[in-house]
């Protein structure tokens, strides 16, 4: 069983659409919750993140985790086709003193005019 | 543009060969790490460095290894080279890593390489 997962999708949804993107795991280690977005021939880059447990709200984006249930959750609302990207949860252990990331599979929307 | 610089883009090679990518990191950040991403994988650590030091090590295959040199930049070797080795390669960096890290790192565009 991989540390992280997260369904790698691909979702379609139509502009205007709110999005809910999501990733349980495995290590109540975890402590750091990111979101990355990634476009077509790009590296990732950071959209959102959260410490422990709660919400976090960025203009259209709002992160969620809960750590009781070891899920977390990113929203994207009135979602544009400029959204379409590969959305990427990712993980840090407090404890382990290097920036490490553990990363899910990635999700793959595509937003429709 | 995230600073992070890598070469080659592109590579294509032969089944049993060795080759080096290459990764400067942003101006000012000690810490490198090498990520590995393929279709099936997704996005796998492999390595991280501070400063010259070893710092973290992921899932990386013995015929793989990395260095990162006192001007900061990292290589990252790969030899005896497989199919299954093709991906792409991400190099990443950061300021910090001996110290918490609120989990920005700061990728470059990659290294796709291809094996045949």
């Amino acid at each position: 069983q991989k540390e992280v997962e997260q369904d790698p999708g691909p979702l379609s949804v139509p502009e205007g659409a709110i999005v809910s993107l999501n990733c349980t795991y495995s290590n109540s280690a975890f402590q750091y919750f990111m979101w990355y977005r990634q476009y077509s021939r790009k590296g990732p880059e950071l959209l959102m993140y959260t410490y422990s447990s709660g919400n976090k709200e960025d203009g259209r984006f709002t992160a969620q985790v809960d750590k009781s249930s070891k899920y977390i959750s990113l929203f994207i609302r009135d979602s544009q086709p400029s959204d379409s990207a590969t959305y990427l949860c990712a993980m840090n252990e407090w404890s382990s003193n290097t920036g490490k990331l553990i990363f899910g599979q990635g999700t793959t929307l595509q937003v429709k005019p | 543009d995230s600073g992070v610089t890598q070469t080659p883009k592109h590579l294509i090679t032969a089944t049993g060969q060795r080759v080096t990518l290459r990764c400067s990191p942003r101006s000012g950040d000690l810490s490198v790490y090498w990520y590995q991403q393929s279709l099936d994988q997704g996005l796998q650590f492999l390595i991280q460095y501070y400063n010259g030091e070893e710092r973290a090590k992921g899932n990386i295959l013995e015929r793989f290894s990395a260095q990162q040199f006192p001007d900061l930049h990292s290589e990252l070797n790969l030899s005896s080279l497989e199919l299954g080795d093709s991906a792409l390669y991400f190099c990443a960096s950061s300021g910090g890593g001996l110290h918490r890290n609120t989990g920005e790192l700061f990728f470059g565009e990659g290294s796709r390489l291809t094996v045949l």
